[in-house]
C-alpha cells in the first residue's frame, strides 16, 4: 500500500517566491495534517483537516501561509511571499480519524525540504 | 499550545543497555499516548500506541504517570538499530494527540 505521498522531496527557492507543496494521504484516512520541523523548534503543527475541512489553522505562523484540502486525496500548503526563514522539512501526515484510540495514529510522508535563498 | 518536555540528549549507551528516556507534559484528560522514532533525515514513525497506564512491545515498555504527568519509554537490550530520536506524544486534551515533544536522541554504540 501506498503510504503518504509528498512533492516536491527537495524545494530550493529565493525570497519573495511563492511555494506550493502538495500532498496525497493515505487513501481511506479521513484527517490530514501539516508540520514543520526546525532544529530549532522541532516538529510543530502547522493545520490539520478532518473531512477536508481546516480544525484549526493555529499554529499556521502568518498569513503568509495558506493551507487547502479540495477533495479526501489531496492537500497543498503554500507559502507566499517565501522568506528565508520559512527553511525547514514540511512534513505532511495523516489518520483514520481524530476519533480517539488506534484511529489517532498518524503516518508521515517523506517530507520536502524547503531551502529558501 | 501545551508545554511539552524532553531530554534532548543525546543518550550515548552500549549495545546491550537499558535505557529510559522520559516526557513531562501539562494537566490532561485523555490517556492516549504514542511514541515516534525519527531516523535521521527521515520522517517520524510510529513506535508504540498506549490507550492504558503501559504497553510493552518486545523490548520496549511504555508507561504512563498521571499523578506526576509524564509519559515513559524503557528500552532493554538494546541494538545498534534503536539509534535515533525519539519524539513523545503525551494526552492531550479531548484525545486528540498532535503536540509532538522536540526528541531525545539515542545513540547505541558497540
Amino acid at each position: 500500500d501506498a503510504g503518504v505521498i509528498q512533492s516536491p522531496r527537495h524545494e530550493v527557492t529565493e525570497m519573495g517566491q511563492e511555494v506550493t507543496l502538495r500532498c496525497k494521504p493515505i487513501s481511506g484516512h479521513n484527517s490530514l495534517f501539516w508540520y514543520r520541523q526546525t532544529m530549532m523548534r522541532g516538529l510543530e503543527l502547522l493545520i490539520y483537516f478532518n473531512n477536508n475541512v481546516p480544525i484549526d489553522d493555529s499554529g499556521m505562523p502568518e498569513d503568509r501561509f495558506s493551507a487547502k484540502m479540495p477533495n479526501a486525496s489531496f492537500s497543498t500548503l503554500k507559502i507566499q511571499p517565501s522568506e528565508p526563514r520559512d527553511s525547514a522539512v514540511y512534513f505532511c501526515a495523516s489518520s483514520l480519524s481524530l476519533a480517539g484510540g488506534v484511529g489517532e495514529t498518524q503516518y508521515f510522508g517523506p517530507g520536502t525540504r524547503l531551502l529558501v535563498l | 499550545r501545551k508545554e511539552v518536555e524532553q531530554d534532548p540528549g543525546p543518550f550515548n549507551v552500549p549495545e546491550g543497555a537499558t535505557v529510559a528516556f522520559n516526557c513531562t507534559y501539562s494537566n490532561s484528560a485523555s490517556q492516549s499516548f504514542f511514541w515516534y522514532r525519527q531516523d535521521c533525515r527521515k520522517e517520524p514513525k510510529l513506535l508504540m500506541s498506549v490507550y492504558s497506564s503501559g504497553n510493552e512491545d518486545g523490548r520496549f515498555t511504555a508507561q504512563l504517570n498521571r499523578a506526576s504527568q509524564y509519559i515513559s519509554l524503557l528500552i532493554r537490550d538494546s541494538k545498534l538499530s534503536d539509534s535515533a530520536t525519539y519524539l513523545c506524544v503525551p494526552p492531550e486534551g479531548h484525545g486528540q494527540n498532535f503536540v509532538f515533544g522536540p526528541g531525545t536522541r539515542l545513540s547505541v554504540l558497540p
